[in-house]
């Protein structure tokens, strides 16, 4: 069975540049996380979605972050503009309704605003 | 809120030797699952092994244990004999009652095997 899918695997793009990062879930899967992981912060959430509908945006750090779910095979992550601070590995998860069931994650995506 | 403490930043165990990862937590949710993560150099986050709050017996996943002591908000993963594989930085992360919520993770501990 497929994993999570993330595109690109690596980003690099310069400040002000819009950057698209990508996600498809686990078949079948009907939550999916977004996370990304700093040397300062370590991995926290950003949004999840629960059949395709975001449950808890809090961790977006600011109106420069949005995130789509437009189906249950894909969502995207947004960044615009983008600024070095975003610098950072984002890791997109996937797991389904059920006690005690386990989180997937894609491979990431690198991404470096210079 | 919940909390992860992994107070071993890194260390060190030779190959074929068992080692100890140490983690423990802080929730007042009444149930919780614990989970461990391995994330070796190539960046990847593999789920290696869970635990969920009443469960009875401590979780096992071939060379990973995982050793839950409940009243000491404690749990601790045990590799046993250790492979050069296994050189990665380790995770452990919790959510209350199991996978469905987002998981608050620890700062992890990076294990070095040594031949």
């Amino acid at each position: 069975d497929a994993g999570v899918i993330q595109s690109p695997r690596h980003e690099v793009t310069e400040m002000g540049q819009e950057v698209t990062l990508r996600c498809k879930p686990i078949s079948g899967h009907d939550y999916l996380f977004w996370y990304r992981q700093t040397m300062m912060r370590g991995l926290e959430l950003l949004i999840y979605f629960n059949n395709n509908v975001p449950i808890d945006d809090s961790g977006m750090p600011e109106d420069r972050f949005s995130a789509k779910m437009p189906n249950a095979s894909f969502s995207t992550l947004k960044i615009q503009p983008s600024e070095p601070r975003d610098s950072a590995v984002y890791f997109c998860a996937s797991t389904r309704t059920g006690l005690q069931e386990t989180q997937y994650f894609g491979p990431g995506t690198r991404l470096l605003v210079l | 809120a919940q909390k992860i403490t992994q107070t071993q930043p890194g260390m060190f165990v030779q190959e074929k030797e068992a080692v100890t990862l140490d983690c423990t937590y802080d929730t007042s949710d009444p149930s919780y699952g614990l989970f461990w993560y391995k994330q070796p150099s190539s960046g990847e986050m593999i789920f290696l092994i869970y635990q969920g709050s009443y469960d009875q017996q401590n979780a096992t996943e071939g060379r990973y244990s995982l050793n839950f002591q409940k009243a000491r908000k404690s749990a601790n993963l045990v590799i046993s004999a250790s492979q050069l594989g296994d050189s990665a930085m380790y995770f452990c992360a919790m959510t209350p009652e199991g996978g469905n919520t987002p998981l608050v993770f620890g700062k992890g501990t990076r294990l070095s095997v040594i031949a």
